[in-house]
This record gives structure tokens, C-alpha cells and sequence, in this order.
């Protein structure tokens, strides 16, 4: 059973467009969303995170949209550039449970120049 | 960087050999995680510390344990290597954070290990 479902696998956008990348998650115990970047070769690493109590959160070009009835939440990068091409995972976590994070499978974005 | 070293960095074994991945820290934190990455699998959990002497499996734990004897070190064992094994190997910390920041880990930059 997968916890957190991510949408699309892959997204091609032209240079200065929105990039939107969907996730979905079941367990309603979640109460912590980061979004992962990961370049090639590289590990992942944190881009930007959500709470459930607050309903957007913005940092610069990055956006998370949550939407908690739905249980679902989503990445906007607006004003796509060349150099966020990489792979993008969500993600969910508790702070019981030892903190474990469940990921979604990824969404290898492409930025066309 | 989160001051996490993992090594080896990339390792080709043969089928039915141990292998020991290792995982070492500089930040003193007390969660550690072993995650593998497979094309369409995300990053599935292995096993995770969560103090000295003190793991717990995770999601994809047959064939593989895991030490901790040190904080600072994680060790991760393949006691017979498979090709299903083939993977890359993320090792992970987590910053127990504050309130609003939440659950915040940060990953190694990898070990490749290929089994033929």
C-alpha cells in the first residue's frame, strides 16, 4: 500500500513556465510535507516544507499548495529556469514514529531553455 | 552539507559476497536512516537507528542489517549479495527541528553498488 502518491513521473516545461507536481497521501496522522530536489549524482535534498495548519507556503520561486480535506498537496515552481531540471520527491512524516519519512516515486522535471 | 560521509561511493561485488556500507556523521544527531533508490520506487526506508545499539527495520529490510555502535557511525551489511540488491544507497539524518520546522533529514550524496 503506497502512502504518498506522486504525480506526473516525469514533466517537461518551457523556460519561464509553471512546473506543478501532485502528491496525494492516506494516512491522516501526517502532519509534516517537505519536498525533496535531487540532482544527479547527488542525494536529495530539502527544498521546502508544509505544515498541515497553514494552507500555502511560499519561498521565492517554490510554492506548496495543501490542501488537507483532499489530503492532497502540491509543488509550483514558477518561472521555470534550465537549472531546476532534476528530480523532485514528496514526502510525509510524523514527529512519532521516529520521524520516518514515506516518499513519493519522483517526478524528473525538465526545463527546456 | 550535513556533514554525512558515506563510503564507499561506488562498489561492484560479486553475487554472494558480504558488503558493508558505512555511514558516518558529524552532527550528533540521534536518528539515522538507510534508504535504497530504485528507478520508480522513490526512496524506499531499510532500516533506521534511532540511538546507540537501538534499530528498527524498515519497509525493505530482508537481506540486510544494520550496527550501531558509535553515534556518529551506521553501518548497513548485505550478508549475501543479490542482484536485486543493485541499487543506490542513501544514508540519512534527521534534525529533530522545532515545532514549525518539523521533520527535516538530510541525505549523504550516496553509495552505488552494483552486483553481478
Amino acid at each position: 500500500q503506497q502512502q504518498v502518491k506522486q504525480s506526473p513521473q516525469s514533466l517537461i516545461v518551457q523556460k519561464g513556465g509553471i512546473s506543478i507536481i501532485n502528491c496525494a497521501y492516506e494516512n491522516t496522522a501526517f502532519d509534516y510535507f517537505p519536498w525533496y530536489q535531487q540532482f544527479p549524482g547527488k542525494g536529495p535534498a530539502l527544498l521546502i516544507a508544509i505544515r498541515p495548519d497553514v494552507s500555502e507556503k511560499k519561498e521565492g520561486r517554490f510554492t506548496i499548495s495543501f490542501n488537507k480535506s483532499a489530503k492532497q498537496f502540491s509543488l509550483h515552481i514558477m518561472d521555470s529556469q534550465p537549472g531546476d531540471s532534476a528530480t523532485y520527491f514528496c514526502a510525509a512524516s510524523t514527529d512519532t514514529n521516529a520521524g520516518k519519512s514515506t516518499f513519493g516515486d519522483g517526478t524528473t522535471l525538465t526545463v527546456k531553455p | 552539507d550535513a556533514g554525512i560521509t558515506q563510503s564507499p561511493r561506488h562498489k561492484v561485488t560479486e553475487t554472494g559476497t558480504p558488503v558493508t556500507l558505512r555511514c558516518h556523521q558529524t552532527e550528533n544527531h540521534r536518528y539515522m536512516y538507510w534508504y535504497r533508490q530504485d528507478p520508480g520506487h522513490g526512496l524506499r526506508l531499510i532500516h533506521y537507528s534511532y540511538g546507540v545499539k537501538d534499530t528498527d527495520k524498515g519497509e525493505v529490510s530482508d537481506g540486510y542489517s544494520v550496527s550501531r555502535s558509535k553515534t556518529e557511525d551506521f553501518l548497513l551489511t548485505l550478508e549475501s549479495a543479490t542482484s536485486s540488491q543493485t541499487s543506490v544507497y542513501f544514508c540519512a539524518i534527521r534534525n529533530p527541528g522545532t515545532a514549525s520546522a518539523g521533520n527535516t533529514i538530510y541525505f549523504g550524496e550516496g553509495s552505488w553498488l552494483t552486483v553481478v
